[in-house]
């Protein structure tokens, strides 16, 4: 099955640094790749998303990156807010026999101001 | 819309107990599935669904069911809690089945089993 490993487990950066957070996957099969922010005690929210066809996406001060040859993809924060701290999670889909998302183990991220 | 909703926000239950986590959705959607969410792990899936009375299993099924008999209705069944079942379970859908699209999360049920 799907395998997603994320790093790093929790990133420190300064308000209005940027912060960047990878992702692998391991199946081939997969075709949408979401990003989740998780607040304490809070559900899951999309936060942007790319499809497979697609090298890059760019939402604000958040982007994604997508490279289906090393089968990497990458979240970019710029000019980071202490509201941007939260659990980021990456998660991968796979578009045949079992069609669900594999999460990968998320990302603490912490704005100091 | 009320979107996503999940029943109960928390519940304790006693080793060997069974209960019934109920989710549901009135935003027409045909895919919806099931996570556990242990302290500092990812979400894992549970069971899924892409549409009424189809379903299948995820990553850590053992100890759950499930059925759709609606559209709306996705209800994850324990059947004998263990301690091992202490999580927090969010219920999700979505619009689409071939890619998934985005995922509406239900706000959670914390569930211990002392």
């Amino acid at each position: 099955g799907e395998n997603v490993e994320q790093h790093p487990s929790t990133l420190s950066v300064q308000e209005g640094d940027s912060a960047v957070i990878k992702c692998t996957y391991s199946d081939s099969a997969s075709n949408y790749f979401p990003w989740y922010k998780q607040e304490l005690g809070k559900r899951p929210q999309l936060i942007i998303d790319i499809r497979s066809n697609v090298g890059e996406k760019k939402d604000q001060r958040i982007a994604v990156t997508l490279n289906k040859t090393a089968k990497h993809f990458s979240l970019h924060i710029t000019e980071t807010q202490p509201e941007d701290s939260a659990v980021y999670f990456c998660a991968a889909f796979r578009r045949t026999g079992r069609r669900a998302l594999t999460f990968g183990s998320g990302t603490r991220l912490q704005v100091q101001p | 819309n009320a979107g996503v909703t999940q029943t109960p926000k928390f519940q304790v239950l006693k080793t060997g107990q069974s209960m019934t986590l109920q989710c549901a959705q009135d935003m027409n959607h045909e895919y919806m599935s099931w996570y556990r969410q242990d302290p500092g792990m990812g979400l894992r899936l549970i069971h899924y669904s892409v549409g009424a009375g189809i379903t299948d299993q995820g990553e850590v099924p053992n100890g759950y069911n499930v059925s759709r008999s609606t559209t709306e209705d996705f209800p994850l069944r324990l059947l004998s809690a263990a301690p091992s079942q202490t999580s927090v379970y969010f219920c999700a859908s979505s619009g689409r089945t071939s890619f998934v699209g985005e995922q509406y999360f239900g706000p959670g049920t914390r569930l211990t089993v002392t």
